[in-house]
């Protein structure tokens, strides 16, 4: 069975700080990770993920993230909060390979202010 | 290109009634997913086609919902005598190759 949990239901930065939103995942076999960003009222758009090439992985709006198998953690990070970067995020975990349902994260609300 | 689309974009209904949600997948997308997202929390698999066909229905909460996808392109997910549990936003995704999916804008269900 595979599981997601995001320590820190809520935080929150300064315009121009360092982001770091925290995930962890269980898994029995080699997975797939992916953030995404949900803004209100939307859907959920992809982030980024990691599907077994490089270890750090590069999204879009200057997000990136590392995969760390030896502390089973896939923490999103950007150098300098925006305030567009108010949103809710979710961490998905995956199996690898094939067409398989995500398991999210119950996600994080990061506010950014001025 | 065309994102997923899902309509109505909300719904109400009552108690007991019937409804229908209905998600236009990317073209071309042979994988089809259903999630279901509770206020507060993150989104939980329902359904997964690939092709017509259900390949996964495991997340399916009670037999009150059921899903299709006829011509293996545009899916209906439909859940009979609501309650007032099933209020929620339903999200739709679709996948070319299995490791990305893309979602939809959401039908946001409220059952009163």
């Amino acid at each position: 069975a595979q599981s997601v949990t995001q320590l820190g239901s809520h935080v929150s930065v300064s315009e121009g700080a360092l982001v770091l939103l925290r995930c962890n995942y269980s898994s029995s076999v080699p997975p797939y990770l992916f953030w995404y960003v949900q803004y209100p009222n939307q859907g959920l758009q992809l982030l980024l993920k990691y599907t077994s090439a490089a270890t750090l992985v590069k999204g879009i709006n200057g997000f990136e993230a590392e995969f760390k198998k030896s502390e089973t953690s896939f923490h999103l990070t950007k150098p300098s909060a925006h305030m567009s970067d108010a949103a809710e995020y979710f961490c998905a975990v995956t199996v690898s390979g094939g067409y398989n349902k995500l398991i999210f994260g119950a996600g994080t609300r990061l506010a950014v202010h001025p | 290109g065309a994102g997923v689309s899902q309509t109505p974009s909300n719904k109400v209904t009552e108690k007991g009634k019937y409804v229908e949600l209905r998600c236009d997948p990317i073209s071309g997308h042979t994988a089809l997913y259903w999630y279901r997202q509770s206020l507060g929390q993150g989104p939980e698999f329902l359904i997964y086609f690939q092709g017509t066909g259900a390949a996964d229905d495991s997340g399916l909460p009670n037999d009150r919902f059921f899903a299709v996808r006829p011509e293996g392109s545009v899916s209906t997910l439909k859940i009979q005598r609501t309650e007032r549990g099933d209020s929620a936003v339903y999200l739709c995704a679709s996948s070319a190759d299995g490791d990305t999916q893309y979602f939809g804008p959401g039908t946001r269900l409220t059952v009163l």
